[in-house]
C-alpha cells in the first residue's frame, strides 16, 4: 500500500511550458506539503495545506500554484517553466493531532527543464 | 526563524563500528526534532523524532538520537554500522504550531558511507 504517491516520477520538459505534478495520500492526514530539493540536495518548504486551506506559502514565484481538491490530494501546477525550476519535488503529509508530528514523504518527482 | 546545521558533508565509518552524525539546531521555542534518511533516487524515510520526554530516542533500523538542550544538539547514533546504512541523512526541526504550520526546516544533509 502506497502511503504518499506522486505522479509523474520523472518529468522532462522545455522552458516556457506548463506542467502539473499530482500527489495523493491514503493515510487520512489533514495536512499536506510541497518541498523542493535542489541539485545540492537542499530541501526547502514551498507550501502547506491544512484541510484544503493554504497555510504556508514561502517565497515561491507565483508561477507555482498549488491546489488541493480534497484532503487527500495536493497538486502543484507550474507555469512558464524556467531552467532554475529543475529539481526534485517532494510531497508530504502529516496528521493534525498531538503526538505524531512526523511527515510522510512521497517518492519525489524529478523535474528537468531543458 | 529556525535553522539546522549539519557540520559534516560526509561521514565515513567501517562496518561494525559505531557511527555518529551530528546536528545542531536553533529555534526560539521548544523544538520538535527529526531524522530522515534518503536512499538514492528515493523519497525521505522517517527514522526517529524527539518531541518531549526522554532525551534518548530510539528509532528505526537500530538508530537512536540524543536530545541535548544545553548544547542545542540532536546527534544521530548507531552502535554498529552496516553497509546498508550508507545513505544521505537529514536532520530537521519544526515547532509546536497550528496544523499546517509545522513545516520542517532541514539541515544540509550528511552523506554516510559505511565501508565493508
Amino acid at each position: 500500500d502506497t502511503a504518499v504517491s506522486q505522479t509523474p516520477k520523472y518529468l522532462v520538459t522545455q522552458m516556457g511550458n506548463d506542467k502539473s505534478i499530482k500527489c495523493e495520500q491514503n493515510l487520512g492526514h489533514d495536512t499536506m506539503y510541497w518541498y523542493k530539493q535542489d541539485s545540492k540536495k537542499f530541501l526547502k518548504i514551498m507550501f502547506s495545506y491544512n484541510n484544503k486551506e493554504l497555510i504556508i506559502n514561502e517565497t515561491v514565484p507565483n508561477r507555482f500554484s498549488p491546489k488541493s481538491p480534497d484532503k487527500a490530494h495536493l497538486n502543484l501546477h507550474i507555469n512558464s517553466l524556467e531552467l532554475g525550476d529543475s529539481a526534485v519535488y517532494f510531497c508530504a503529509s502529516s496528521p493534525t493531532g498531538t503526538g505524531s508530528y512526523e511527515q510522510y514523504f512521497g517518492p519525489g518527482t524529478r523535474l528537468t527543464v531543458t | 526563524a529556525q535553522s539546522v546545521a549539519q557540520p559534516e558533508d560526509q561521514v565515513n565509518v567501517a562496518e561494525g563500528n559505531p557511527l555518529t552524525v551530528k546536528c545542531t539546531y536553533s529555534v526560539s521555542g521548544n523544538p520538535y526534532l527529526f531524522w530522515y534518511v534518503q536512499y538514492p533516487n528515493r523519497g525521505l524515510q522517517f527514522l526517529l523524532k524527539y518531541i518531549t520526554g526522554d532525551n534518548l530516542v530510539k528509532g528505526s533500523y537500530g538508530f537512536e538520537a540524543e536530545f541535548n538542550k544545553s548544547q542545542t544538539s540532536f546527534h544521530l547514533k548507531k552502535p554498529s554500522a552496516l553497509v546498508s546504512d550508507s545513505a544521505l541523512y537529514f536532520c530537521a526541526v519544526s515547532q509546536p504550531m497550528d496544523p499546517g504550520r509545522r513545516a520542517l526546516t532541514f539541515g544540509s544533509g550528511t552523506r554516510l558511507q559505511v565501508q565493508p
